[in-house]
Formats: structure tokens, sequence, C-alpha cells
């Protein structure tokens, strides 16, 4: 079973708002990465923040860690079309291990 | 382009058939993954190499999968007697040894459809 469960399943919002994403997992991490996967394409790397960060940006991306809720959020500031896409959580509990996704948050941007 | 490639992009085989997948990683990330993917769902781990060694198999990975990477460069993953519940994408990544650097980097996947 996948350990990350990504909320909502699916977002729908107008270019310039901002999305919010949230992921939740059940054992302890190593690190916590957020992927964004275009329709039938590979998976492209966002963020990785890791166990003992609390928050970390990156351009128009900001993520949050809460180890102690096992959650992490991600936020989209300022959308634009080309942000539609799913949007995937994975974890991995030690060094090297296989990432653990969760379903993913499906986002639509409408211009 | 992540750097990761995979081919072929596209497979559609008749059920029974055998069916065998290339990745070719980054140059120099001594990890590489498999992983599966269908319709609507994140992906899930299949296996895992550092180097030449299969390091871990996932219990999705039936007795009619199987992985090598025999240089550890490129990795090839066979599916043999394919199902129409085989249908998915696989996804290949890999990642560098450096220890602290744990982004996976994935290829662009094969979609594979069982007729």
């Amino acid at each position: 079973s996948q350990q990350g469960e990504e909320d909502p399943q699916a977002l729908s919002i107008q270019e310039g708002e901002n999305a919010t994403m949230n992921c939740s997992y059940k054992t302890s991490i190593n690190n916590l990465q957020w992927y964004r996967q275009n329709s039938g394409r590979g998976l492209v790397h966002l963020i990785l923040i890791r166990s003992n960060e609390r928050e970390k940006h990156s351009g128009r991306l900001r993520v949050t860690l809460d180890t102690s809720k096992k959650s992490s959020s991600l936020l989209i500031t300022a959308s634009r079309a080309a942000d539609t896409a799913s949007y995937f959580c994975a974890t991995d509990a030690d060094y090297g291990q296989n990432f653990v996704f969760g379903p993913g948050t499906r986002l639509s941007v409408l211009p | 382009d992540t750097g990761v490639s995979q081919n072929p992009r596209h497979k559609i085989t008749k059920r029974g058939q055998n069916v065998t997948f290339r990745c070719d990683p980054i140059s120099e990330h001594n990890r590489l993954y498999w992983y599966r993917q269908t319709l609507g769902q994140g992906p899930e781990f299949l296996t895992y190499f550092q180097n030449e060694a299969q390091l871990e198999k996932s219990r999705l990975l039936s007795d009619r999968f199987s992985a090598e990477r025999p240089k550890g460069s490129f990795s090839t993953l066979e599916i043999q007697r394919t199902e129409q519940g085989d249908s998915a994408m696989y996804l290949c990544a890999s990642a560098t040894p450096r220890r602290g650097e744990d982004t996976q980097y994935f290829g662009p996947g094969t979609r594979l459809t069982v007729l």
C-alpha cells in the first residue's frame, strides 16, 4: 500500500490564484520530496525537504513539513496554466531506499 | 529532459508475449530504480539496483518479471507471458551515489499496452 496520501485528489483554480496540496504519510521518514507529472510524461523533481527542516522555498513553491503530524504541504503561488499537472509526494525512510508515492493531486489551472 | 532515457516509449503487445524495456540512467548515477504506474495512481516501486547488484524487489515483481543491470550502467526490465493487467507506464529513475543527495531523476517512461 502507498504510504503517502495527497489531499485533495483534484483541485481546480483560476490562473493567478494560489494552490495548496497536502500529503500525509505513516512512518518515520528521512526526507520528503514533491514531484510534478504532466499527462503521460515522466516525473519532474520539484523540491526536497529533510526531516529536520520545517519549511523550504523554491521560486513560486513553498513546502512545509510537520513530522509530528506526519504531513507536508505544497503551496504554488500565482499559479499559471502551465502548472496544470499531477503532483505527488514521495517519502523514503532510509538512504537509497525506494520512494513511496501517494496517488497524487490533479491540479487544473484555468486561464 | 532529466538525462534518463527509456526505450521504447510505447509498446503494444498481445497477451502471452514477452517484452523487454531498457533504461539508460545518468552516467555517474550508481542507483537505478524501476517503478510501475497505472492510470490515476502514483508510481509503485518494483526493484532497485546499486551498481550491478539488485538490492531490493517488491512483492509486485512476480516471477514473470526480471530486471538486470549487467555492467552497472543501463538496465533492462523483462516481462514474460504478459497479461492484460501488466498494462501500465513503466518508469525508470536514477540517483547519485553521493549520500545526502537523494533526488531520483525519472525517465519519460515506457507505456505498455497488452491486448
